[in-house]
């Protein structure tokens, strides 16, 4: 059973480019999380997907930042006209069937985005 | 808002020496809290999770208490080794939705 895979592992973008990174969660997972640790800083909630479905949003900025998790495929975090303040590490982690709040997470390698 | 703070931000010890590291958290309500270890430049590996109604987990030479009235847990690595040099994270599980919120980490070295 293969983990949760995330690619690309590193990404550099200019300023004004867009980055997409792509995460697909473990076998039998269905709920996706995206996290986002910035230099020097803790690893911050983004954003919370089902299939086809954002169930939480809150952490996510309001602009240039959107997430989705088709029903078929990974699931993408795309940043529009990237700055240099999105360099970061952005780690996605996945667990199984809704009801189960007890569940361990497991998280990808990540993608260390930089912003030139 | 769940705010989760970890002490101390860095520690330094000889090889073989026991180390505790701290967590604490602001709201109680929690589901479970889960630390992991992240290596320079790469993702988090789970070390082990403790559910709100257990008390303690042991993997190895690591133990990890939690005293959830008080907002508190607790790593235990036992006899450390350069290995174990990392960063440790804590994060607690609260709320709708499954999302953790995480502390800042310990940075761990562990000399020869």
């Amino acid at each position: 059973n293969a983990g949760v895979m995330q690619n690309p592992r590193h990404l550099v973008r200019r300023r004004g480019q867009e980055a997409r990174l792509r995460c697909s969660p473990m076998k039998g997972h269905s709920h996706v999380y995206w996290y986002r640790q910035l230099p020097e800083e803790g690893l911050k909630f983004m954003v919370y997907l089902q299939k086809e479905n954002i169930i939480d949003e809150s952490g996510m900025p309001k602009e240039r930042f959107s997430a989705e998790f088709p029903k078929e495929g990974p699931s993408i975090l795309r940043i529009q006209q990237v700055v240099r303040g999105d360099s970061a590490a952005y780690f996605c982690a996945s667990s199984p069937l809704p009801g189960q709040l007890n569940t361990e997470a497991f998280f990808g390698q990540g993608t260390r985005l930089t912003v030139v | 808002k769940q705010e989760v703070t970890q002490i101390p931000a860095a520690l330094s010890v000889p090889e073989g020496e026991n180390l505790v590291l701290n967590c604490s958290f602001t709201d109680s309500a929690i589901y479970n809290l889960q630390w992991f270890r992240q290596d320079p430049g790469k993702g988090l590996t789970s070390l082990l999770l403790i559910q709100s109604s257990q008390r303690e987990q042991t993997s190895g030479r690591l133990n990890a208490s939690l005293d959830k009235s008080s907002g508190r847990s607790t790593l235990y690595i036992a006899a450390s080794q350069p290995g174990d040099s990392a960063t440790y994270l804590c994060a607690v599980r609260a709320g709708g939705g499954n999302k953790l919120t995480f502390g800042t980490g310990t940075q761990l070295k562990v000399e020869l």
